[in-house]
């Protein structure tokens, strides 16, 4: 029982190259999540799926975008990836008003 | 828009002291307060929870307390252990927590010296 498993854990991109950070749950959990942590802001939603097929925007959600591609699967994809996205980046997954569960995280550096 | 703000951003107690963070939340309508304990290069576990029917919640060492008329809760540690040194985040649920969205406080660095 693996829990939430991101890849990669650690990426760097120059400034305008894409990429397409994976996270999979085999929880069961119907609710996926993808929140970015930077220093003394602690972790902000970026995009969140309720259900498979559906996903809605979080605080912070310019410059991603998401895939729910089945209730294991939810990808966060930085198109034009800018210094500004550098950051650690968490995936979680849940039962609605219950606890998540985060994965290890991936740490994205933008040159 | 929705606000959590945590205090203290850093905590350095003796090993066997308590210690205590606190936060407020600004979304009256929020219902769900749980607390993550993050160790270095791992992602957040939840530790505690509380919901707004209650007003206080223990397990073994760790407790929640929850005012929803000020809008504060607060994680109190007693007894710490040098493995208490994390870093701590507080949150609270956007509106009535229907979707399951959590905002987040900025986070405390809790350094317990043995």
């Amino acid at each position: 029982n693996a829990g939430v498993t991101q890849t990669p854990k650690f990426q760097v991109l120059k400034t305008g190259q894409s990429m397409t950070l994976q996270c999979a749950q085999d929880m069961n959990h119907n609710s996926m999540y993808w929140y970015r942590q930077d220093p003394g802001m602690g972790l902000r939603l970026i995009y969140y799926s309720a259900s498979e097929g559906t996903t809605d925007k979080g605080e912070v959600p310019n410059g991603y975008n998401v895939s729910r591609l089945n209730k294991r699967e939810f990808s966060l994809r930085l198109e034009s990836a800018a210094p500004s996205q550098t950051s650690v980046y968490f995936c979680a997954s849940g039962l609605r008003n219950e606890k998540l569960f985060f994965g290890s995280g991936t740490q994205l550096s933008v040159l | 828009g929705e606000n959590v703000e945590q205090h203290p951003s850093t905590l350095s107690v003796q090993e066997g002291d308590s210690a205590v963070i606190k936060c407020t939340y600004s979304d009256s309508a929020s219902n769900y307060f749980p607390w993550y304990k993050q160790e270095l290069g791992k992602g957040p576990q939840l530790i505690i929870d509380i919901r707004s029917n209650v007003g206080e919640k223990k397990d073994q060492r760790i407790a929640v307390t929850l005012n929803k008329t000020a809008k504060h809760f607060s994680l109190h540690i007693t007894e710490t252990q040098p493995e208490d040194s994390a870093v701590y985040f507080c949150a609270a649920s956007i509106g009535s927590s229907n979707t399951g969205k959590l905002i987040f406080g900025q986070g405390t660095t809790l350094q317990v010296k043995p």
